[in-house]
């Protein structure tokens, strides 16, 4: 069966960096573009950032431009989200999401993992 | 503050039919096929509808979609307690070069 498994999540002090792994299993992962979504806590969904199936195009939100990177190695069914320059904001559950199209819809999510950025 | 607007709640007792509304604009609704998730408390978003009106394999077909000019609409009928959760549309912007959800509705069975 599909599974999207995040981590990589925890408390990190504003400006610092994290890196959000997302392995992938059950599904031929080469084959569909993959986004991450976050949700900040008691607020609604917002996308982040998607990469196409073959890491070719990337897309991202205009609050994250600049300071995360989304990224994909497909020997390891692993989606990866850096994210640099923290800051309190961003603070949330951030789930990955499979899609056949860069387009969506997003058919398979991961549990979420939660980030938190205070110090 | 949401591209896409929705009613932040809506409510109904067992077996009514509630409509949720989702208005966009031309570079979103407009052209790029909407899609709708249910999100539980607690959990992780799900699909519920995409392409407008088709649902995943497990959906019940008292979930519907369906779509006019740059507005779309999700409807459940016969609304059981399981309803109960936060309703999302959401669809692709063109001018953005993103994706772009709703601001969310909540269903709450009386």
């Amino acid at each position: 069966q599909v599974q999207l498994v995040e981590s990589g999540g925890g408390v990190v002090q504003p400006g610092r960096s994290l890196r959000l792994s997302c392995a992938a299993s059950g599904f031929t992962f080469s084959s569909y573009a993959m986004h991450w979504v976050r949700q900040a806590p008691g607020k609604g969904l917002e996308w982040v950032a998607v990469i196409w199936y073959d890491g070719s195009y990337k897309y991202y939100a205009d609050s994250v431009k600049g300071r995360f990177t989304i990224s994909r190695d497909n020997s390891k069914n692993t989606l990866y989200m850096e994210m640099n320059s923290l800051r309190a904001e961003d603070t949330a559950v951030y789930f990955c999401a499979r899609a056949p199209s860069y387009t969506g819809p997003f058919d398979y999510w991961g549990q979420g993992n939660v980030v938190t950025v205070s110090s | 503050q949401s591209v896409l607007t929705q009613p932040p709640s809506a409510s109904g007792t067992p077996g009514q039919r509630v409509t949720i509304s989702c208005s966009g604009s031309s570079s979103n609704v407009g052209s790029s096929t909407v899609n709708w998730y249910q999100q539980l408390p607690g959990t992780a978003p799900k699909l519920l509808i995409f392409s407008y009106d088709q649902r995943p394999s497990g959906v019940p077909d008292r979930f519907s979609g369906s779509k006019s000019g740059t507005s779309a609409s999700l409807a459940i009928s016969g609304l059981q307690s399981d309803d109960e959760a936060d309703y999302y549309c959401a669809a692709w912007d063109g001018r953005l070069n993103g994706y772009v959800f709703g601001s969310g509705t909540k269903v709450t069975v009386l």
